[in-house]
């Protein structure tokens, strides 16, 4: 266990479906972050969030959408998806921006039919 | 731009030691992280090295030189729940971390 917590851990969704992917940090930090991983390839940065504000938008399609109501909880709402998408989902948490190490959740596996 | 360069697979025998190689090319250097993954698990952290130098904790050593853009991890007496994917990742001058593919360790009995 972490201490970041990832629900769902498996998602299956049609092109046109509306779902959103939870991520919760019981570890008091500050910075928040989503990422993508696909098979055989770095983890992609996609948002990053400090005291619940984003701070970093790594050049993502507007069919992501994140939120972060508190700098323990945020989210990643899904819209209208490609199967180009499907990919491992992690969210990850450090105490502050400099160079704290990351803790990151078990991911959440999308698969976009 | 940023590159982070490791090996794909590596395969290793219980009890043997093992070396996986990293190189980066990045944009300024806040450190270099190696993270270990198992399947379908989230990736935990095993070291940050900043320094020049050997960090040693238990059967994981990390060795980073900055004039090389260069790190390995060391991992000793290897056992099979070893068996896993190794995430090399560089913090540059943004403080962003940059990744590389990871490295899957097999190990064989």
């Amino acid at each position: 266990e972490t201490g970041v917590t990832q629900t769902p851990r498996h998602l299956v969704m049609g092109m046109t479906n509306k779902k959103s992917l939870k991520c919760e940090q019981h570890l008091g930090h500050n910075a928040m972050y989503w990422y993508k991983q696909s098979a055989k390839k770095p983890l992609e940065l996609m948002f990053v969030y400090n005291f619940k504000e984003q701070t970093e938008n790594n050049s993502v399609p507007s069919r992501f959408s994140p939120e972060c109501p508190n700098s323990s909880h945020l989210f990643l709402h899904l819209h209208t998806l490609q199967p180009e998408d499907s990919a491992l989902y992690l969210c990850a948490s450090s105490p502050g921006l400099d160079a704290d190490t990351q803790y990151f959740g078990p991911g959440t596996r999308l698969t976009v039919l | 731009g940023q590159n982070i360069d490791q090996p794909t697979e590596m395969t290793a025998t219980e009890g043997a030691i093992v070396q996986i190689n990293c190189t980066y090319q990045t944009s300024g250097f806040n450190g270099l992280f190696w993270y270990q993954q198992h399947a379908g698990e989230a990736p935990t952290f095993l070291s940050y090295n900043v320094l020049d130098g050997l960090e040693e904790k238990g059967r994981f050593s990390s060795f980073l030189s900055r004039s090389k853009g260069y790190s390995y991890l060391l991992l000793k007496e290897l056992q099979m729940k070893y068996s896993a994917s190794y995430l090399c990742a560089v913090m540059d001058s943004n403080y962003q971390l940059i990744w590389g593919a990871g490295t899957k360790l097999i190990i064989k009995p």
